[in-house]
């Protein structure tokens, strides 16, 4: 599976826009591009994925470039309980792939 | 979305027991789940991939009889730590793969403290 790298740290006033960067330069064709986030202790939950297109959904929107080496990650109006370490994770097509963390991102939402 | 289950939350043991943690799909049919470990300030680690009706497989320097795992049907799998150690407490945390949203689906996590 591809490596990811995302910022180790970022903050976001309350009410603004998130908008979480992720780099995957040795992404092949058939991989996706995977959101979670973990909120302490808590099991990580789904947010969105995507191949090539941008995909958007009730939590977040996901836009990948072209080239399908970097995304973003936007919550369109952070709020508080949007803190939490996100993780942007690159896994093959395949049913039941593996899903392999990095170190995310954690993402701070200040009142 | 899908709901994945885990129990027990909590689990205090001593040193030489085992325990057993149970994952469940409740709305949905799971031919794979996935089971990861999280240390504290550390990411998850994947320890084994399970397939309903067959062997699990493990990761790199997972222990298969000190980790067990059990995948009897489509909406259940379970983790056996055997002869529990201190070091093996941590975070464990199931998720079940959904062929119709082609996405994993993660457990609340059961914190395991050995004594």
């Amino acid at each position: 599976d591809a490596k990811t790298t995302q910022p180790t740290s970022m903050d976001c006033a309350e009410g603004r826009a998130a908008n979480l960067p992720c780099n995957h330069s040795t992404i092949s064709g058939n991989e996706y591009v995977y959101w979670y986030r973990q909120i302490h202790s808590q099991g990580p939950q789904y947010i969105i994925h995507g191949l090539k297109n941008n995909e958007t959904n009730e939590m977040a929107s996901l836009i990948i470039t072209e080239d399908r080496k970097s995304s973003t990650l936007i919550l369109p109006h952070a709020t508080l309980r949007d803190t939490a370490v996100y993780y942007c994770i690159v896994s093959g097509e395949t049913s039941g792939s593996r899903l392999t963390f990095g170190e995310g991102t954690q993402l701070t939402v200040n009142p | 979305g899908a709901v994945v289950s885990q129990h027990p939350s909590r689990v205090i043991c001593k040193s030489g027991t085992s325990v057993k943690i149970e994952c469940r799909s409740l709305d949905f049919q799971a031919t794979t789940m996935f089971w990861y470990r999280q240390f504290p300030k550390q990411s998850l680690m994947l320890m084994a991939t399970s397939n309903e009706g067959s062997k699990a497989t493990y990761e790199q320097g997972v222990e298969k009889d000190k980790f067990l795992i059990n995948h009897a049907s489509l909406t259940l799998s379970t983790l056996t730590v055997t002869s529990a150690h201190p070091e093996d407490s941590s975070f464990y945390i199931c998720s079940a793969f959904t062929s119709m949203a082609d996405t994993q689906y993660f457990g609340p996590g059961t914190r395991l403290t050995v004594l």
